[in-house]
């Protein structure tokens, strides 16, 4: 099982953010991923979800800025969030419902 | 949204010490717990599944209890490769919702 995130690194500020989690070893038909950020030094907030059915929650901190979804032919779930400020500046994990991680990939909003 | 007060933030034991870290919750969470391990640059490792149930590889040294409200995660007797910050993470009821965390270092 491996999960990995890719994007941009770097995100000017009011852009949308888009981050890929290419994920091996399993069926995203089987699996729920989650999404979860952490912020250089703070703690970890889970941003969302998206179930094995194809359905989604997320968390509400983030209102309607964040969307989740996948393309299970390519094994690979996708999360959109727009509006980004500098607060929005972490490293974005995805997750096999807490097993198995992915590296992570650094997001740095900044002009 | 339910909190998750994590305690102490952070604290420095002796190798071989036993250490507990507390996670209460603010709503019944049942047994809807995970516990896990971060070091420095790396992912979040899951230790403790569904409060009292160890992860597949994770010493017999750690353990997880439960008291009502409070949600514990005991190291046994620490050794020098438990340095890290530990998080709780109830899973009961969206928001998922984390704690703190709790920096563990060596006195």
């Amino acid at each position: 099982v491996q999960l990995k995130e890719s994007g941009p690194g770097l995100v000017q500020p009011s852009q949308t953010l888009s981050l890929t989690c290419t994920v091996s070893g399993f069926s995203l038909t089987d699996y729920s991923v989650h999404w979860v950020r952490q912020p250089p030094g703070k703690g970890l907030e889970w941003m969302g979800v998206i179930w094995s059915v194809g359905s989604t929650e997320n968390n509400s901190a983030l209102r309607s800025r964040l969307s989740i979804s996948r393309d299970t032919s390519k094994s690979q779930v996708f999360l959109k969030m727009n509006s980004l400020q500098t607060e929005d500046t972490a490293i974005y994990y995805c997750t096999r419902y807490f097993d198995f991680w992915g590296p992570g990939t650094m997001v740095t909003v900044s002009s | 949204d339910i909190q998750m007060t994590q305690s102490p933030s952070s604290m420095s034991a002796s190798l071989g010490d036993r250490v507990t870290i507390t996670c209460q919750s603010s709503q019944d969470i049942g047994n809807n717990l995970i516990w896990f391990q971060q070091k420095p640059g790396k992912s979040p490792r899951p230790m403790i599944y569904y409060a009292p149930n160890l992860a597949s590889g994770v010493p017999s040294r750690f353990s997880g209890s439960r008291s009502g409200s409070d949600y514990s995660l005991t190291i046994g007797s620490l050794e020098s490769e438990d340095m890290a910050v530990y998080h709780c993470l109830q899973y009961k009821q969206y928001p998922y919702t984390f704690g703190a965390g709790t920096k563990l270092e060596l006195k």
